[in-house]
């Protein structure tokens, strides 16, 4: 089976604070994915990488960065946290196109 | 915390029926539809697949209908349990080489 790993299940951060989400998988998946989930705004793509050391923009990337240094980890990087931060964040991988995406468990953030 | 099922269209159904949740994608050129459970406190969990060249797809317990032609895609699940109670989203992959796009979600509520 699949596992999507995320280290974090509950993080509580301070305004301003630099916050770092880590992300590993397990299956040499290609592509790597981060969203936000929201009530009543579903799933919100922030970022994804079809590869080491490449990123591309989703619908919401604006407050966040990312890094994708080796195949298995992607990193979702709040240079300055903000209350509009406070989420529920779910990463994903998959192998291609056209193939499932295996999400871990999610981090709840708390930004104070 | 809130539930990421906040505001969501809810189905009700009785233990032992069978239950129907329906999503309408929006992308006639998408060729890959996938359903997804999300329990709570839990990442969404990967459940069947479709691609559009077919019209059902059976797994255990749940069947996959596609009808192109109105772009509808529904999930069957047989003899509805406590444990399927969940909210279902459904996806479709729009293009080649981008991520899913996700629908808003149904919440599934089983009556003991």
């Amino acid at each position: 089976d699949v596992k999507v790993t995320q280290s974090s299940r509950y993080l509580v951060k301070r305004t301003g604070e630099k916050v770092f989400l880590e992300c590993v998988q397990d299956m040499d998946h290609e592509n790597m994915f981060w969203y936000r989930q929201d009530p009543g705004l579903g799933l919100r793509l922030i970022y994804f990488s079809y590869d080491v050391k490449m990123k591309e923009k989703g619908d919401i990337p604006e407050g966040y960065s990312v890094s994708r240094e080796k195949k298995e980890r992607f990193s979702l990087i709040l240079e300055s946290a903000s209350t509009n931060q406070t989420s529920m964040y779910l990463c994903a991988s998959r192998w291609q196109t056209n193939q499932p995406q295996h999400f871990g468990d999610g981090t709840r953030l708390s930004i104070l | 915390g809130e539930s990421v099922g906040l505001h969501l269209p809810t189905l009700s159904v009785q233990e032992g029926d069978n239950s129907i949740i329906n999503c309408a994608y929006s992308n006639s050129a998408s060729d890959y539809f996938i359903w997804y459970k999300q329990e709570s406190g839990k990442g969404p969990q990967f459940i069947i697949d479709i691609r559009s060249n077919m019209d059902k797809r059976q797994g255990q317990r749940v069947t996959v209908l596609l009808n192109k032609t109105v772009k509808h895609l529904s999930l069957q699940i047989a003899a509805t349990q406590p444990g399927d109670s969940a909210v279902y989203f459904c996806a479709e992959n729009v293009r080649r080489n981008t991520p899913l796009v996700f629908g808003k979600g149904t919440r599934l509520s089983v009556i003991a």
